[in-house]
């Protein structure tokens, strides 16, 4: 079947401006993972959806970042007035959930954000 | 909190060749480790896991990993490099607590194959 897909593919935006990225985790799965891969912080855990559960935000950077997840499927990781250091890959990750940490994860090809 | 380390940045092995790339873990509790492939421009993709049971555990392209808890070690190894091989490499452990399942990441080894 399908797999994770994340739109745009690539972004590029002016610094101060607001972004959305999407990701459509494969049908089925209740949990949904945001990470960020960059140059200096390698890959880095966002935030955690499992069903109707609050999510875990642990990772969220600064309170510019934030995601919501709607009807437990899509979801969207908004980055509010960007900056440069936003600039990174964001990679998107789904998996059935609820089967305990040694679950696969999915992921997506990812989304390349450029800050000017 | 867990963590993860990959020995070397950047591999090169030639063609046909043994592909070994270190990994060493820090966790206090029962480790659930995962090597994953990216190819260029790709996402990850999974190569192997380890839950419990079988310390050796075999993966797809030919990949093998064997889970040394005396080491805190989970190296991934392929006895014959082939071209297609060349992606980077990331070594996982998942974090569990709290209901967390997020994955903890080592920074990557970058694996070249030269002809």
């Amino acid at each position: 079947g399908a797999g994770v897909s994340q739109s745009p593919s690539n972004k590029v935006t002016e610094k101060g401006k607001d972004v959305e990225l999407r990701c459509d985790p494969i049908s089925g799965h209740t949990a949904l993972y945001w990470y960020r891969q960059s140059l200096g912080q390698g890959l880095e855990f966002l935030i955690y959806f499992q069903g109707n559960s609050a999510p875990d935000k642990s990772g969220l950077p600064s309170d510019r970042f934030s995601a919501e997840r709607t009807g437990g499927s899509v979801s969207t990781l908004t980055i509010q007035r960007t900056q440069q250091e936003d600039s990174a890959v964001y990679l998107c990750a789904s998996s059935l959930g609820g089967v305990g940490p040694g679950e696969t994860q999915y992921f997506g090809p990812g989304t390349r954000l450029l800050v000017l | 909190a867990q963590s993860v380390t990959q020995l070397g940045s950047h591999v090169s092995v030639s063609e046909g060749a043994l592909v070994l790339l270190r990994c060493n873990y820090s966790s206090s509790v029962p480790p659930y480790l995962f090597w994953y492939v990216q190819y260029p421009n790709q996402g990850l993709q999974l190569l192997l896991k380890y839950t419990t049971g079988a310390t050796l555990v075999k993966g797809i392209n030919g990949f093998e990993a064997e889970f040394k808890k005396s080491e805190t070690s989970f190296h991934l190894t392929k006895p014959s490099a082939h071209m297609s091989d060349a992606a980077e490499y990331f070594c996982a452990v998942s974090e569990f607590s709290w209901g967390r399942r997020a994955l903890t990441f080592g920074s990557g080894t970058r694996l070249q194959v030269q002809p």
